[in-house]
């Protein structure tokens, strides 16, 4: 049973194109995020949801939209998507906005913009 | 503002020898918790370990286990026997005890060599 599952797993698609990645937990987990991991490694946050509402906007491009149809959904929606996008978009959920006990994270998408 | 330095961008270890993997962070919060996640070449994100600010004990999970110094804000890993397994990305992760979101170190990539 996969905890926090997204789909797909890679994506390779044009500039300016419009791509969705979708992102499910099937914990019962109140609160789902958005990581990027660049090139580098580095893991910023982009959003967080709790039951439905967003909590975290971080500086992303307006381009950027989640959605969050239940609390067990998250997708990311991104319009016109540039060369710099190209990373690795993790999906993650915990319980209640507390963190004390971590994330659980899925396992990512790699998305390549050409 | 949290940060979080992981100083070693790349190690190396024999297999079934003992490997330490440095953090520090810098805050003026009291209460908090630090992690150890691991990413392998499989690209998931796995919890390893995790250790709450207010308890002296440093925690242990089977091979793997923490050195955490509070004063001087630092907080190593020890991973005890390497397996090849252990070959992987690891994050330092820090959040406050009322926060919402992690901060994450830049990673170390840990390589166990036969």
């Amino acid at each position: 049973d996969t905890a926090v599952s997204q789909t797909p797993k890679y994506l390779v698609t044009q500039m300016g194109n419009d791509k969705s990645i979708k992102c499910e937990q099937n914990l019962g987990h109140d609160t789902m995020y958005w990581y990027k991991q660049d090139s580098k490694k580095f893991l910023k946050i982009m959003f967080s949801y709790n039951n439905k509402e967003l909590i975290i906007n971080e500086t992303v491009p307006n381009r950027f939209s989640p959605k969050s149809p239940d609390k067990a959904h998250l997708n990311l929606h991104i319009n016109s998507l540039e060369l710099g996008d190209s990373a690795v978009y993790f999906c993650a959920s915990s319980q209640g906005e507390g963190l004390s006990y971590g994330y659980t994270f899925g396992s990512g998408t790699r998305l390549t913009v050409v | 503002a949290q940060t979080v330095t992981q100083s070693q961008p790349e190690m190396s270890v024999q297999e079934a020898e003992t490997v330490t993997l440095s953090c520090t962070y810098d805050t003026s919060e009291n209460n908090y918790y630090l992690f150890w996640y691991k990413q392998p070449p499989s690209r998931q994100m796995i919890l390893v370990i995790r250790q709450e600010a207010y308890k002296q004990q440093n925690a242990t999970e089977n091979r793997f286990s923490v050195n955490f110094q509070k004063a001087a804000k630092s907080f190593s890993l020890k991973i005890s026997d390497s397996q090849l397994g252990d070959t992987a990305m690891y994050f330092c992760a820090f959040i406050k005890n009322t926060g919402n979101q992690f901060y994450f170190g830049t990673g170390t990539s840990l390589t166990v060599i036969p």
